[in-house]
C-alpha cells in the first residue's frame, strides 16, 4: 500500500531534550515536506526537500532542522524543543514531475511541557 | 502572498441534504488545488484533486469546481452521512518552479445529524 509513514504517532517531551519524528515514503517520490497544524493558523510548512541532499526552508523553519540522506527519508529534528512547539505535524510527499497532489502521514501529536 | 479562505468555519446538516462546502484564494497563478478530510486526531486524506487546467472533479458522492479566474472552488457532497462528519480542508499549490508547497484554508468542520 502506498503511503506515508511517521512516527511516533504521540510523543509527551520535556524543554530541551533533543528529539526526532521519523518520516518515510514508499512511493518513491521525490518531493518531500513537514507541516505543523496549530488551531486558527492551520497547516503551515516548516521545511521540504526536492530531492536527496536537498532541504529547504519553509514558513515557520525556526527550531527545526530536516536532514534528507535517502530519497524515502525525511526526518524532523528538534534540536532543543520548547512549549511553543507543541502542535500536530505532518509530514508529506509528491512526485516531482505531473500534477498528482501529495500524500500525507497519519500525523504526530508532539507536547513540549 | 496566496491567503486560501474557507467559510462556514462550522457546518450542521440533516442526513440526506445534499450541500456545498467553499474555497477562495487569493493568487489565480494556482498549480492546482486538493481538497482533503481530516477526522479527529487523525491525518490528512486526498479527496480530489483539480488540475488548475480543469473545471470540476467527481469521485462518487463528491464533486469539486474550479473557477481561477474568481479565486474560488467549491466541493458538493450529494446525500450527506453521519460518517461524512469531518473537518474538510482546501490548499492550493502555487504556480512556482521550486518549493511546492501547499497553502492550506483553516478548513469547515462538518457535522451530518442522523
Amino acid at each position: 500500500e502506498a503511503q506515508v509513514t511517521q512516527n511516533p504517532r504521540y510523543l509527551i517531551t520535556v524543554t530541551g531534550k533533543k528529539l526526532t519524528v521519523t518520516c518515510s515514503q514508499n512511493m518513491n517520490h521525490e518531493y518531500m515536506s513537514w507541516y505543523r497544524q496549530d488551531p486558527g493558523l492551520g497547516l503551515r510548512q516548516i521545511y521540504y526537500s526536492m530531492n536527496v541532499e536537498v532541504t529547504d526552508k519553509g514558513d515557520v523553519p525556526e527550531g527545526y532542522k530536516v536532514s534528507r540522506k535517502e530519497k524515502r527519508n525525511f526526518p524532523l529534528i528538534l534540536e532543543s524543543p520548547s512549549p511553543n512547539q507543541t502542535s500536530l505535524y505532518f509530514c508529506a510527499s509528491s512526485r516531482w514531475t505531473g500534477n498528482y497532489g501529495y500524500t500525507f502521514g497519519s500525523g504526530t501529536r508532539l507536547t513540549v511541557v | 502572498k496566496q491567503e486560501v479562505t474557507q467559510i462556514p468555519a462550522a457546518l450542521s446538516v440533516p442526513e440526506g441534504e445534499n450541500l456545498v462546502l467553499n474555497c477562495s484564494f487569493t493568487d489565480s497563478a494556482i498549480y492546482n488545488l486538493q481538497w482533503f478530510r481530516q477526522d479527529p486526531g487523525k491525518g490528512l486524506t486526498s479527496l480530489l484533486l483539480i488540475q488548475s487546467s480543469q473545471r470540476e472533479q467527481t469521485s462518487g458522492r463528491l464533486n469539486a469546481s474550479l473557477d481561477k479566474s474568481s479565486g474560488r472552488s467549491t466541493l458538493y457532497i450529494a446525500a450527506s452521512q453521519p460518517g461524512d462528519s469531518a473537518t474538510y480542508l482546501c490548499a492550493v499549490e502555487l504556480a512556482n518552479f521550486g518549493n511546492e508547497k501547499l497553502t492550506f484554508g483553516t478548513g469547515t468542520r462538518l457535522t451530518i445529524i442522523p
